[in-house]
């Protein structure tokens, strides 16, 4: 079965730094490219940033630009997200999605994960 | 960035009804557009994408159709399983991915 597995999420004070973590299984990570979508409390989704599959490549909303960095690691089948400067209206769903090419580009998100909770106060 | 807006933000029907739910582009998209279905505490659910093709396994009661600025999405017989949110998404080329307010579809 196709899935994907967030975790990391939990609590932490303004301007702290939070790292999460999604693994992947059921396809061959490496050829697909992936993305975090989050949500905050009874709001709707916003995309925070994507990679693709093979060079790297990444993008990140204005939003999160200069705090969040993106990264994959081919050989666990895992993809980062390093989050610093932390700030109140970062709290949200984090869901973890994967993009059905290897680029993220002009492509949507097929399968997601299950999402895991930042919350950021003090 | 481009704006998506859907309408309406709620709407109420029956089980069997026929619903539709829009989503527009503040420029435009080409077909580069999707819908998932969001139940309460849980992740979102591909349904559409390319503003009309049915991803594998979803039931063939949902359709959609559209380009460039206006799209919708077409229940044709609303189920008691499809009580739920639904979000377009738009993912024109090198723009960052934007998504609809959301539409609630709640039972009359």
């Amino acid at each position: 079965e196709v899935q994907v597995l967030e975790s990391g999420g939990g609590l932490v004070q303004p301007g702290g730094s939070l790292r999460l973590s999604c693994v992947a299984s059921g396809f061959t990570f490496n050829n697909f490219a992936m993305s975090w979508v989050r949500q905050a409390p009874g709001k709707g989704l916003e995309w925070v940033s994507a990679i693709s599959a093979s060079t790297g490549s990444t993008y990140y909303a204005d939003s999160v630009k200069g705090r969040f960095t993106l990264s994959r690691d081919n050989s666990k089948n895992t993809l980062y997200l390093e989050m610093n400067s932390l700030r109140a209206e970062d709290t949200a769903v984090y869901y973890c999605a994967k993009v059905p090419s290897s680029s993220w580009n002009m492509y949507y998100m097929d399968v997601w994960g299950k999402g895991t909770t930042v919350t950021v106060s003090s | 960035d481009i704006q998506m807006t859907q309408s309406p933000s709620t709407l109420s029907a029956s089980v069997g009804d026929r619903v539709t739910i829009t989503c527009r582009a503040s420029q435009s998209i080409s077909r580069w557009l999707a819908w998932y279905q969001q139940k309460p505490g849980k992740a979102p659910k591909l349904l559409i994408y390319e503003a009309s093709s049915l991803e594998n396994g979803v039931p063939s009661r949902f359709s959609g159709s559209g380009s460039a600025t206006e799209f919708t999405l077409t229940i044709s017989s609303l189920q008691p399983d499809d009580f739920a949110t639904y979000y377009c998404q738009q993912y024109n080329s090198y723009s960052p991915w934007t998504f609809g307010q959301g539409t609630k579809v709640e039972i009359k």
